[in-house]
């Protein structure tokens, strides 16, 4: 059974560089049937879709995001990460990773978030 | 990139039955057959209950159902449990090789 985690710091300053990294457990990220997702959901908001990367390192982008967004693999630690750039405190969220099926197109197993605040 | 529209709040006696709705476009919903639907308890991850718009996975309950008709899809929850009291959320594949999610539902069990 896969498992995800996340971790990060849990402030971050306003206009740095928010990175968040989920290490996978139970399955190699270079599987091609699976692809690995960023998600968040800001307080009293819903779910905001981030972005993905495939096992190949190929990764889509929420087009909203995209210019501060970068999501790629870690192969040798088995893990992917997010960096996130300029955050504002609008980016203050629970952030989680999840795994995606390429087969089926959804997210079948999560992480169980981290709250990231965006603060001064 | 516009969020899926669905109603804020839906609420209905244990044993009936209530239907959320998801309005998208032909970009999303209405040109795929990857709706999702996902329910999420307070300070919990979200957990898929259907997938390619009516499909569950195993070890999720009969009483949740999907369907669409055009650009809308809509989640049954059959045989309304109190712990069906969360929010819900439907997701679709999109024509730019994204995703995007709904706008969230809360579900009370009155």
């Amino acid at each position: 059974q896969v498992q995800l985690q996340e971790s990060g710091p849990g402030l971050v300053k306003p206009s740095e560089t928010l990175s968040l990294t989920c290490t996978v457990s139970g399955e190699s990220v270079t599987n091609d049937i699976h692809y690995w997702t960023w998600i968040r959901r800001p307080p009293g908001k819903g779910l905001e879709w981030i972005g993905h990367v495939s096992g190949n390192g190929a990764s889509n982008y929420n087009p909203s995001l995209k210019s501060r967004v970068t999501i790629s693999l870690d192969t040798s630690k088995n893990q992917f990460s997010l960096r996130l750039s300029s955050v504002t405190p609008a980016d203050t969220a629970v952030y989680y990773c999840a795994r995606g099926s390429l087969l089926y197109m959804f997210l079948d197993d999560w992480g169980q978030g981290a709250l990231i605040t965006v603060s001064s | 990139q516009s969020a899926l529209t669905q109603p804020a709040s839906v609420s209905g006696s244990p044993g009936q039955s209530i239907i959320i709705s998801c309005t998208g476009t032909s970009s999303d919903i209405g040109g795929y057959e990857y709706v999702s639907w996902y329910q999420q308890h307070p300070g919990k991850a979200p957990k898929v209950l259907i997938y390619d718009v009516r499909y569950r996975p195993s070890g999720v309950s009969d009483r949740f159902s999907g369907s669409k008709s055009g650009s809308t899809a809509s989640l049954t929850i059959s045989g309304l449990q109190v712990e069906d009291e969360a929010d819900y959320y439907c997701n679709s594949y999109r024509s730019d090789s994204t995703y995007v999610f709904g706008t969230g539902t809360k579900v009370t069990v009155l």
